[in-house]
């Protein structure tokens, strides 16, 4: 099945800084992949997401970007803000399969 | 529109107890899947439901089944309860599959 590293487990910036977290998946049919940001004690909510036919997406201050070839994509936050502050998964998914393969999450600290 | 809805939002049960919980998705929404959620593992795939179809099941024992009913709504049923269930589980919607996956509140369960 698809298995998805992500990295860095933990990151802290200073508000205002870039975020940079990438994840790597394992099997060349996923062609859905989401990035959710949870905050504690709350639902994973979805932030942006990208498809296999795209190379970049953003939104604001959050992009993303998918490598194919290399099977990685990265969340990018830029101007980041106290409220930015939370755990942000990866996931893919193949369409056919009907499932998310998460991965570990990262916690980000934004610090004023 | 009313987003996903999970009851009970916290559950606390003994070993070898059983218990079900339940899943509305948001109106329209045709598809529900299952995660669970612990500090250790993540967020795991249990399954997805569309139109009262089980298409998948994630690595989970037996003791872990569900079904969807003719609106939509899923329910989750774990049998003889190990300390080890103890997590937060999540259902997600989506109007099909591939489409984006919104999450619910979750149902914090406890096994004692």
């Amino acid at each position: 099945g698809e298995n998805v590293e992500q990295h860095p487990s933990t990151l802290s910036v200073q508000e205002g800084d870039s975020a940079v977290i990438k994840c790597t998946y394992s099997d060349s049919a996923s062609n859905y992949f989401p990035w959710y940001k949870q905050e504690l004690g709350k639902r994973p909510q979805l932030i942006i997401d990208i498809r296999s036919n795209v190379g970049e997406k953003k939104d604001q201050r959050i992009a993303v970007t998918l490598n194919k070839t290399a099977k990685h994509f990265s969340l990018h936050i830029t101007e980041t803000q106290p409220e930015d502050s939370a755990v942000y998964f990866c996931a893919a998914s193949i369409r056919s399969d009907y499932k998310l393969s998460f991965g570990a999450g990262t916690t980000v600290t934004v610090r004023a | 529109k009313a987003g996903v809805t999970q009851t009970p939002r916290y559950l606390i049960k003994t070993r070898g107890q059983q218990v079900t919980l339940s899943c509305s998705p948001i109106s329209g929404h045709r598809s529900v899947s299952w995660y669970q959620q612990t500090p250790g593992q993540g967020l795991q795939f249990l399954f997805e439901y569309f139109s009262e179809t089980q298409r998948n099941k994630g690595n989970f024992p037996g003791r872990f089944s569900g079904r969807q009913f003719s609106n939509s709504r899923s329910e989750m049923n774990v049998s003889t309860l190990e300390l080890g269930d103890s997590a937060l589980y999540l259902c997600a919607s989506s109007l099909a599959y591939g489409d984006t996956q919104y999450f619910g509140p979750g149902t914090r369960l406890t096994v004692l």
